[in-house]
């Protein structure tokens, strides 16, 4: 059964810092895993999506890796600004299915 | 607005009751799932559809859960005879897909239920 893992669960930081956001997977078989927002009471707003055979995307300030091998991925925030407050969730759609295995969030806060 | 949007978006109901929520997705979208969030969790998948046929369904989906998609658009999920351990998030994706392909799933507003 894929699980996914999000660490740290909770990050604070100032305006302006570079910040890395992790997640792992437990089974290395995976069309292709997706990034996510999600503003408190809200739903999800895709922010990457990278194909297993893809090293890497990239969307403005927001870059995401992956080591398929390894069964991991980190989300990069250049400049983080008070905005980006929210909650990050990964998520893998594993193979042979059309469905997501999500982690449990990255809670962000980002002060001015 | 062409996202996927989701309706109620509240819904306070006592134990016992019935509840139907609706989901209309993104319209080019053959694919549409529902997923359900508890406070501090990620989403866990419920069920799934491509067009009118319900493919998957996940071991969370009881008796008492049902879903349709009658014409391969728009979708309800109805909760009979709801607990208070129903009271959750429920959300609608959509995603265009073939049976390898892309498949990047986009998220309606979500219905908040509460079970008194």
């Amino acid at each position: 059964k894929q699980e996914v893992t999000q660490i740290p669960a909770a990050l604070s930081v100032p305006e302006g810092e570079n910040l890395v956001l992790n997640c792992s997977f437990t089974d290395s078989a995976i069309y292709n895993l997706q990034w996510f927002r999600q503003d408190p009471g809200k739903g999800l707003t895709s922010l990457l999506l990278i194909q297993s055979s893809q090293r890497e995307q990239t969307s403005g300030r927001l870059n995401a890796s992956l080591d398929k091998s390894s069964g991991r991925s980190t989300l990069y925030i250049a400049a983080s600004q008070p905005g980006d407050s929210a909650t990050y969730l990964c998520a893998v759609r594993p193979g042979g299915y059309s469905t997501l295995t999500f982690g449990k969030g990255t809670m962000l806060l980002v002060s001015p | 607005d062409t996202g996927v949007s989701q309706d109620p978006r509240h819904k306070i109901t006592k134990r016992g009751q019935n509840v139907t929520f609706r989901c209309d997705p993104i319209s080019e979208h053959n694919r549409l799932y529902w997923y359900r969030q508890t406070l501090g969790q990620g989403p866990e998948f419920l069920t799934y559809f491509q067009n009118e046929a319900q493919l998957e369904k996940s071991r969370l989906l009881s008796d008492r859960f049902s879903a349709e998609r009658p014409k391969g658009s728009f979708s309800t999920l109805e909760i009979q005879r709801t607990e208070q351990g129903d009271s959750a998030m429920y959300l609608c994706a959509s995603s265009f897909g073939l049976s390898s392909s892309y498949n990047e799933q986009f998220f309606g507003p979500g219905t908040r239920l509460t079970v008194l």
